[in-house]
């Protein structure tokens, strides 16, 4: 079964718009949640993180937003810049010492 | 050194034969994990050691994978009579202390079983 869960296998959005990229999660035990973003040819790198005891966790454009009651997370990009089209994945952990749980991914492509 | 460094990049083999793969963590890094991604799917966990402690092989898909760590330094993951169903890019990443939020990743080896 699939504990993290990113519905939206790619996503498309125009320079200078707002890119909000969805997870989904099962397991009530994870209260550490991390995206990570891939380029091509490359291991994916640590984006942004979240505590469960918060909701909201902002750098810079990048902003996370965690609903514990609806297991459900996003990653909103503003403004998004063509540099940021790459595989975004999210991933989950139980108590900081599991291995991460990571979604499929999301490929965001932004247009200029 | 300064990342975490895997080799061969790219490895092509025959199905059938054994492939081992390597991964070099950052200095100082005790924890170490084991991912790959297959064509169109997420990151699937494999192994996790945590220094001396005993490995978490909890993610091995069969018994023809396995892997070990030197030292507490390097890993060498095998993988014995390959399938085609084997290939995929397989990721090292290290942390310390075993924290999830300080994973990074190497560059990952792209293996094709042919």
């Amino acid at each position: 079964d699939q504990q993290v869960k990113q519905n939206s296998p790619s996503l498309s959005v125009q320079e200078g718009r707002i890119s909000i990229l969805n997870c989904d999660y099962t397991n009530s035990m994870f209260d550490y949640f991390l995206w990570y973003k891939k380029y091509p040819a490359e291991g994916p790198t640590f984006l942004i993180s979240i505590s469960s005891i918060k909701d909201k966790n902002e750098d810079g454009r990048f902003t996370v937003f965690l609903n514990k009651s609806a297991k459900h997370l996003s990653l909103h990009i503003v403004p998004s810049q063509p540099g940021d089209s790459a595989v975004y994945f999210c991933a989950a952990s139980n108590s900081g010492n599991t291995p991460l749980v990571f979604g499929k991914g999301t490929r965001l492509s932004v247009i200029a | 050194g300064a990342g975490v460094s895997q080799s061969p990049s790219n490895k092509v083999t025959e199905k059938g034969k054994d492939v081992e793969l390597r991964c070099d963590p950052i200095s100082g890094h005790t924890a170490l994990y084991w991912y790959r991604q297959s064509l169109g799917q997420g990151l699937e966990f494999l192994i996790y050691f945590q220094g001396n402690s005993a490995p978490d092989k909890s993610g091995l898909p069969s018994d023809r994978f396995s892997a070990e760590r030197t030292g507490g330094s390097v890993s060498t993951l095998t993988i014995q009579r390959t399938q085609q169903e084997d290939s995929a890019v397989y990721l090292c990443a290290s942390s310390q202390e075993g924290r999830s939020y300080g994973y990074t990743f190497g560059s990952g080896t792209r293996l094709t079983v042919v």
